[in-house]
């Protein structure tokens, strides 16, 4: 079964990093784009970027780049989503999603994780 | 204006027909875009449910049932998706997507209330 299981929920103060995760299992990790969609409360989807661990080729939206980092570590099947230095508009659900078609002129999230929660507060 | 707009809620009777609708920015031709859908209900993450872009060109998700189904209204440059014999579990939050210089871009959703 494919599958992406995310890091579990977390609570920061303002000004503090994080990284959180996504394991991806069920199929070959490193031949998919897994991107990273946020949610702020009640809100829609926002898409923030995507890796391709194959080359770590990564690519951001405008609204977050230099605000987060995008990696991932083939070798563990993980990819991950990384602040530096949180402020409370971070708070939200933060989704990574496997891409599906995105070497044929298209790209969708077909299969998504769970979500991590990430809550930051002083 | 944004790329997407959807209408911020939808109510439909159980049993009836529901059509949600995905109005692309004008400029941007429906016509020329896959539009996909997904469900999301509270506390879960979105589920895809299907892409249309033609009678041609669409495909479901799998174990995604055929009370859902896509189309495109040209003449308000619009995707729709339309849920027939609505039930219960059928209310949801639906968002359209497009593929867009290289960008997954969403519309703002539809909160569809079933009652």
């Amino acid at each position: 079964e494919v599958q992406l299981v995310q890091s579990g929920a977390e609570v920061k103060k303002p000004g503090e990093s994080l990284k959180i995760s996504c394991k991806g299992s069920g199929y070959s990790f490193t031949n998919y784009w897994i991107g990273w969609v946020r949610q702020l409360p009640g809100k829609g989807l926002e898409w923030m970027g995507f890796i391709y661990p194959g080359d770590s080729d990564t690519r951001y939206s405008p609204s977050f780049q230099g605000q987060v980092t995008i990696s991932a570590d083939k070798s563990i099947s993980t990819a991950y989503l990384q602040w530096s230095s949180l402020k409370a508009s971070d708070t939200a659900m933060y989704y990574c999603a496997r891409g599906r078609d995105c070497s044929g002129g298209t790209c969708y999230p077909e299969i998504w994780g769970q979500g991590t929660q990430l809550t930051v507060s002083s | 204006q944004a790329v997407l707009t959807q209408p911020s809620s939808l109510s439909a009777s159980p049993g009836a027909s529901a059509s949600l609708t995905c109005t692309l920015r004008s400029g941007i031709n429906v016509g020329t875009y896959r539009i996909y859908w997904y469900q999301q209900k509270p506390g879960s993450p979105p589920q895809y449910l299907l892409r249309y872009t033609s009678d041609s060109d669409k495909q479901q998700g799998s174990g995604v049932t055929s009370r859902f189904s896509g189309s495109k209204d040209a003449s308000a440059n619009a995707g729709i998706l339309l849920i027939s014999g609505l039930q219960s579990e059928d209310e949801a939050d639906y968002y359209c997507m497009i593929w867009r210089s290289s960008a997954w871009v969403f519309g703002g959703g539809t909160k569809l209330t079933v009652l």
